[in-house]
């Protein structure tokens, strides 16, 4: 059974800092990865997606992928309390239709 | 662009009762919607995958006879929970992939719909 792990959290790390956040997955045919943010009672939003092994950044966040490691981080840099959220690490299946989630990392930053 | 509504944001309704949740592409057309439920502090679970024209596609443990989609044209799909029971209540989400494809973020998610069955 495909799966994508994250560690639940809570996360929490003071505003300024980076915050750090990891996930796994097990179908090692997986080609494509995404980083969602979901506030309490929102649906999901894009942050970054990547599919090449290495670094990808856009702003303050920048997505790590390790396809032999089988795991995918995402970095937040200069925190704020507006990240405060639960960020969610979802893998495209190796058919490349449907999106596989993981439970999410909770995310606090503090003032 | 890319948007995704869904109706309505909300629904209280009563045990043994039908409810029915839309999900519309707005500025797209989307050949494959998705329907997703997800409970609280759990991650988004896949139930459907709903192909304009044709039956869905349901993951495993989802009942089909209970959770009915239908998807009529390239902007809609529907849900309908059948029979509503309290263990029913959650959040439900749809996504909608643009049939022009490409890219690697073509599903856009609706704002979903809170169900809650008393």
């Amino acid at each position: 059974q495909k799966e994508v792990e994250q560690n639940s959290g809570p996360l929490s790390v003071p505003e300024g800092a980076i915050a750090s956040l990891n996930c796994t997955y097990s179908d090692r045919g997986s080609q494509s990865f995404f980083w969602y943010r979901q506030y309490s009672g929102k649906s999901p939003e894009l942050i970054m997606f990547i599919y090449s092994n290495g670094d990808k950044e856009d702003g303050r966040f920048t997505a790590q992928l390790n396809k032999a490691s089988q795991y995918v981080s995402l970095l937040i840099r200069d925190s704020q309390p507006s990240d405060s959220a639960t960020y969610l690490c979802a893998v495209k299946d190796q058919a490349g239709t449907a999106l596989i989630f993981g439970k999410g990392t909770t995310l606090s930053v503090s003032s | 662009g890319a948007v995704v509504s869904q109706h309505p944001s909300r629904v209280i309704c009563k045990s043994g009762t039908s409810v029915k949740i839309e999900c519309r592409s707005l500025d797209f057309q989307a050949t494959t919607m998705f329907w997703y439920r997800q409970f609280p502090k759990q991650s988004l679970m896949l139930m459907a995958t709903s192909n304009e024209g044709s039956k869905a596609t349901y993951e495993q443990g989802v009942e089909k006879d209970k959770f009915l989609i239908n998807h009529a044209s390239l902007t809609l799909s529907t849900l309908t929970v059948t029979s509503a029971h309290p263990e029913d209540s959650s959040f439900y989400i749809c996504s909608a992939r643009d049939r022009r494809g490409g890219g690697y973020n073509e599903q856009f998610f609706g704002p979903g719909t809170r169900l809650t069955v008393l």
